[in-house]
């Protein structure tokens, strides 16, 4: 089993949709929790990290359920520059993180 | 606002060639990684080091692999001997603390290995 699983989409949507992303992750020892966003050829940045309780960022909402093992992200009135590719990522007690191979968005107009 | 940086964006080598790719991290940032990603695939884990030494590797970083600080600002890469499969880009990362903290990723070099 992959250690970050995700639907590599892509997901194609018009402006002003409202997009769901979700992402397993195999390793019941994971601690922290992030969603990074990569635009093509480009680094990996920082979207926002995720909290057992849910937070919220904007129109970027993130839902972490530690006993299904289940990470989303819901992204809500999409724009054109929302179009990249989304990348589930979790580190457990060491420092490494630990990359699902992304999720790709088109918003087109 | 203070990013990491990598240099140089794109180097091109001959299969069985040494190459270095130089990092500056955050200059008050304590932990420093190397990833890389080949063409399609995933971002993957190679190094972290802390306090001058390697605090975890990947099973991808082997012996011709190396990393070093030679001075308080760069954080260098070697491939000592490289492969055509050496071929991705490469990004070095950095961070304040261990968990807590965001790693920030510099804008990678495009390694070509003919």
């Amino acid at each position: 089993r992959k250690e970050v699983e995700q639907d590599p989409g892509p997901f194609n949507v018009p402006e002003g949709a409202t997009v769901a992303f979700n992402c397993t992750y195999s390793n019941s020892a994971s601690q922290s929790f992030f969603w990074y966003r990569q635009d093509c050829r480009k680094e990996p940045k920082l979207l926002m990290s995720v909290y057992s309780s849910g937070n919220e960022d904007g129109r970027f909402t993130a839902q972490l359920n530690r006993a299904s093992q289940y990470i989303s992200l819901l992204i809500r009135d999409s724009k054109l520059s929302d179009s990249a590719t989304y990348l589930c990522v979790v580190n457990t007690y060491t420092d490494k993180l630990i990359f699902g191979t992304g999720t790709r968005l088109q918003v087109f107009p | 606002e203070p990013e990491v940086t990598q240099t140089p964006s794109h180097q091109v080598t001959q299969m069985g060639q040494e190459v270095i790719l130089r990092c500056v991290p955050i200059s008050n940032h304590l932990y420093f990684y190397w990833y890389r990603q080949i063409l399609g695939q995933k971002v993957e884990f190679l190094v972290s080091f802390y306090n001058n030494e390697i605090s975890e590797k990947s099973e991808i970083f082997d012996d011709q692999f190396s990393v070093e600080r030679p001075d308080g600002s760069n954080f260098t890469l070697k491939i000592r001997s490289t492969k055509l499969e050496d071929s991705a880009m490469y990004f070095c990362a950095s961070s304040g603390s261990r968990l807590q903290e965001t790693q920030y990723f510099g804008p990678g070099t495009r390694l070509l290995v003919l």
